[in-house]
């Protein structure tokens, strides 16, 4: 099974900030990676496919790099409105969900 | 895009319940669909996916041999047939839609179901 460690767990920032999450894969996933929103009460949400590819709709201050075993996710300039919990997912075998990383308002 | 669950609820450990989707805004046909659960309070964990005809179906090691995904293309329907129940099984169960005919990335989650497994 390919065992996915997303850091920090919880990350401190003021609007404005650029932000960046790290994800690391147990193995290679090439980049077969996605990113995810979730806010409280609601389902996740589609940002980034395929390590680097923005969905549709999703505001371009959200980018996404990596290959192989290493991932991030970056926000250039954080809005009030990305508060929240990102996860990290590969589908490279089957598929597995990183433990989470919730950004709060510092 | 809208995804509908329902058939969620309270069961008993050992007991059984059927999760169905109702799914529209695509063409359903095309795309393949999955089950992901979420804990109450915690972490996302993928359940079992269905490839766009049917013909593939694949299964957390966790849920396999209890769990059973299968589709309707004519009635645009997912459905999931939990058995053998167990405590750990609680959560809010989501359909999403794949982005690909055999998987990848969700790019369209419902509402999410609850599930509760409690005697």
């Amino acid at each position: 099974d390919t065992q996915m460690t997303q850091s920090p767990s919880t990350l401190s920032a003021s609007v404005g900030d650029r932000v960046t999450i790290t994800c690391r894969a147990s193995q290679s996933i090439s980049s077969w990676l996605a990113w995810y929103q979730q806010k409280p009460g609601k389902a996740p949400k589609l940002l980034i496919y395929d390590a680097s590819s923005l969905q549709s709709g999703v505001p371009s201050r959200f980018s996404g790099s990596g290959s192989g075993t290493e991932f991030t996710l970056t926000i250039s300039s954080l809005q009030p409105d990305d508060f929240a919990t990102y996860y990290c997912q590969q589908y490279n075998s089957y598929r597995t969900f990183g433990q989470g990383t919730k950004v709060e308002i510092k | 895009v809208q995804l509908l669950e329902s058939g969620g609820g309270l069961a008993q450990p050992g007991g059984s319940l059927r999760l169905s989707c109702a799914a529209s805004g695509f063409t359903f046909s095309t795309y393949a669909v999955s089950w992901v659960r979420q804990t109450p309070g915690k972490g996302l964990d993928w359940v079992s996916t269905i490839s766009a005809a049917g013909t593939t179906t694949s299964y957390a090691d966790s849920v396999k041999g209890r769990f059973t995904i299968s589709r309707d293309n004519s009635k645009n329907t997912l459905s999931l047939q939990m058995n053998s129940l167990r405590v750990e099984d609680t959560a809010v169960y989501y359909c999403v839609k794949d982005r690909g005919p055999y998987g990848g990335s969700s790019d369209y989650w419902g509402r999410g179901t609850l599930v509760t497994v409690s005697s």
